[in-house]
């Protein structure tokens, strides 16, 4: 059990719709990470946010968003979805902000949401 | 986005043999993490390296750090049936935060 929580497991709906996918970070981590995975993309990054702020933004598409709160949970919304967004989304966490030469950083992974849009 | 090169894609092996894995990269990276994931799972780390040249053992498992930064590689020794699942090198960049960046999985499948 890596500390990182996600809901729901399991995600189905139709395209058009939106969703809110939920993580708790591990306890003392101020890091949350959003990735997608997908069978023809692989892992991806796609937003990180640090103490309530965002951090870094990587392939997110603009339908998507997220935010993290004052108790340091995070949420990702998925809007107008499409076929092509089922995959799987992985948020991780971390202690720090960024990546610090010499610093012993990990990324530590949650159990995913699986989304299906039909 | 820009991936990591993982090779093999994937692996058919027998039981008690050893497995070998590796990434590699045309960008410098100063962190190489290894995750194994299980289907439906999350990818669980296994190995961080943080130094060029850095060897570190976990178990049966021993991962380096390539003297050039741009490489990795994994290896099971004595491998069991438990160790089937895919295995994902990843990197971390100072110019790019703390975002990792994936490579694309070692499918292994052990036969007892």
């Amino acid at each position: 059990d890596s500390g990182v929580t996600q809901t729901p497991k399991h995600l189905i709906t139709a395209t058009g719709q939106r969703v809110t996918l939920r993580c708790s970070p591990r306890s003392g981590d101020l890091s949350v990470y959003w990735y997608q995975q997908s069978l023809d993309q692989g892992l991806q990054f796609l937003i990180q946010y640090y103490n309530g702020e965002e951090r870094a933004k990587g392939n997110i598409l603009e339908r998507f968003s997220a935010q993290q709160f004052p108790d340091l949970h995070s949420e990702l919304n998925l809007s107008s979805l499409e076929l092509g967004d089922s995959a799987l989304y992985f948020c991780a966490s971390s202690v720090a902000a960024h990546f610090v030469v010499g610093s012993q950083e990990t990324q530590y992974f949650g159990p995913g949401t699986r989304l299906l849009v039909l | 986005g820009q991936q990591l090169n993982q090779s093999p894609q994937s692996m058919f092996i027998q039981e008690g043999e050893d497995v070998s894995m590796n990434c590699t990269s045309s960008s410098i990276f100063n962190t190489w993490l290894w995750y194994k994931q299980d289907p439906g799972e999350g990818p669980v780390l296994l190995i961080a390296l943080y130094k060029a040249g850095e060897l570190t053992s976990n178990g049966r498992l021993t991962a380096q750090f390539g003297i050039t930064r741009k490489d990795s590689f994994l290896n099971i020794s004595a491998s069991i049936p438990s160790d089937v699942g895919i295995y994902f090198c990843a990197g971390q960049r100072e110019t790019s935060g703390s975002r990792l960046t994936f490579g694309e999985g070692t499918q292994l499948t052990v036969n007892p």
